[in-house]
């Protein structure tokens, strides 16, 4: 248990569909993170929010939107997905943005059909 | 040329042997360097962080830091079938402080 969860922890959707993936940190931590896992590619990097504001957006295409009320809750929103993006999404935290030192949720397994 | 590179692996370590892991990256201006071990089906968890030149231990393992080389390295010592993981080697950008850049991780095997 890291205090960060996930939810849900499988989704499977059609790519004409709308659906959401939580993540909630009880660590009390001020940046939240949202990763992209591939088979055999790199963790890639998504999105950064430091106090609710959004710092980083890296290159991310508009079907993926996330959303961060608080610090300590942040949402990816889906809309038709494609196939290639079925992965697992993991969401992380940190103290600061600065820090490196992540705490990762369990993640969400995406398949897009 | 990849902000992080490691070899993919498998690396394959006698148990009780020293398993050795390597990572460079391009950026030249970062600081903080991370590792990150993963288990099949689990999420990364940090292992070890290192800033300065040199070697950082934390019980079995070490981490060493070269920046004019732009490498960093992890050791670790009296190798398990525990340890038997994916270790992914990650960097703050320069350009970025927020941005926490992974290679594709190491898979490392310890054979009893």
């Amino acid at each position: 248990e890291t205090g960060v969860t996930q939810t849900p922890r499988h989704l499977v959707m059609g790519m004409t569909n709308k659906k959401s993936l939580k993540c909630e940190q009880h660590l009390g931590h001020n940046a939240m993170y949202w990763y992209k896992q591939s088979a055999k590619k790199p963790l890639e990097l998504m999105f950064v929010y430091n106090f609710k504001e959004q710092t980083e957006n890296n290159s991310v295409p508009s079907r993926f939107s996330p959303e961060c009320p608080n610090s300590s809750h942040l949402f990816l929103h889906l809309h038709t997905l494609q196939p290639e993006d079925s992965a697992l999404y993991l969401c992380a935290s940190s103290q600061d943005p600065g820090t490196g030192e992540l705490f990762f949720g369990e993640g969400s397994r995406l398949t897009v059909l | 040329q990849k902000e992080v590179e490691q070899n993919s692996g498998p690396l394959s370590v006698p148990e009780g042997a020293i398993a050795s892991l390597n990572c460079t990256y391009s950026d030249r201006g970062s600081q903080s360097f991370f590792w990150y071990r993963q288990y099949s089906g689990k999420s990364p968890e940090l292992i070890m962080s290192i800033y300065s030149n040199g070697d950082k231990e934390d019980g079995r393992f070490t981490a060493q830091l070269n920046k004019a080389s732009q490498y960093v390295s992890l050791l670790i010592r009296d190798s398990q079938p525990s340890d038997s993981a994916t270790y992914l080697c990650a960097v703050i950008l320069y350009s970025s402080a927020s941005k926490i850049i992974f290679g594709s991780g190491t898979r490392l095997s310890i054979r009893p």
